[in-house]
């Protein structure tokens, strides 16, 4: 069966640091993976996705970055966090042909 | 074109009622409408989908109408009970050539059950 683990699954950072969360996904090959945001009492708003190895779609412009360095492993990075970075992150897959997406538990990151 | 709006933003029902969600979408292409379930500090999950082949689909207590000529669907949460507090969240997306899209999700719905 196919999982996804994302970590950590909470994090206090000062503005200005580094960021590096990691998501990756076991028991399935070449998944799309997705980067999501939810910010308080809003909705999923998509900031990257890739269908490969190697290959990034940004849907918004912001403050971060998503690597893809192996086939079942998604990163989210940034140089120098924002406290308008803060919100719930959740990392999900799905298959080529499938429609279903399917959710890590998400990383609650605190800008202070 | 890409916009799924989701009303209302939340919702308070009676153990035993009715909840009701409804979501509108602009893009005819669509064709997978994907209802997910999110419990607080947890990532959301499929709880039922439909495609416009078919105006209903039932999973047990869970029931989404869909209306192709309106563009809208539903969520019908029937006997509501507590442990179905979550936010509740309607999705589309459409096929590109045998290759689904990225989901466009609505704002989400908060559904708080009173014992």
């Amino acid at each position: 069966s196919q999982t996804i683990h994302q970590w950590p699954a909470t994090l206090v950072q000062p503005v200005g640091s580094p960021l590096s969360l990691e998501c990756t996904v076991e028991g399935t090959s070449n998944p799309n993976l997705y980067w999501y945001r939810q910010a308080a009492g809003r909705g999923l708003q998509l900031l990257f996705y890739s269908v490969g190895i190697g290959q990034i779609s940004s849907e918004v412009p912001q403050n971060l970055s998503a690597s893809r360095p192996q086939d079942r492993q998604f990163i989210l990075s940034s140089k120098k966090l924002l406290l308008s970075d803060s919100g719930f992150y959740l990392c999900a897959w799905s298959g080529n042909m499938n429609t279903e997406a399917f959710f890590g538990q998400g990383t609650r990151l605190t800008v202070v | 074109q890409q916009q799924v709006k989701q009303s209302p933003q939340s919702l308070i029902v009676q153990k035993g009622g009715i909840s009701i969600i409804n979501c509108a979408y602009e893009n005819t292409a669509f064709d997978y409408f994907p209802w997910y379930q999110q419990f607080p500090g947890k990532g959301p999950a499929l709880l039922i989908a439909i495609r416009p082949d078919v105006s209903e689909k039932k999973e047990g207590r869970f029931t989404i109408s869909f209306n192709k000529s309106a563009k809208q669907f539903s969520l019908h949460i029937m006997d509501s009970q507590p442990g179905d507090s979550a936010t509740y969240f309607c999705a589309a997306s459409r096929n590109y050539g045998g290759s689904q899209g990225n989901l466009i999700f609505g704002k989400g719905t908060k559904l708080s059950v009173k014992p």
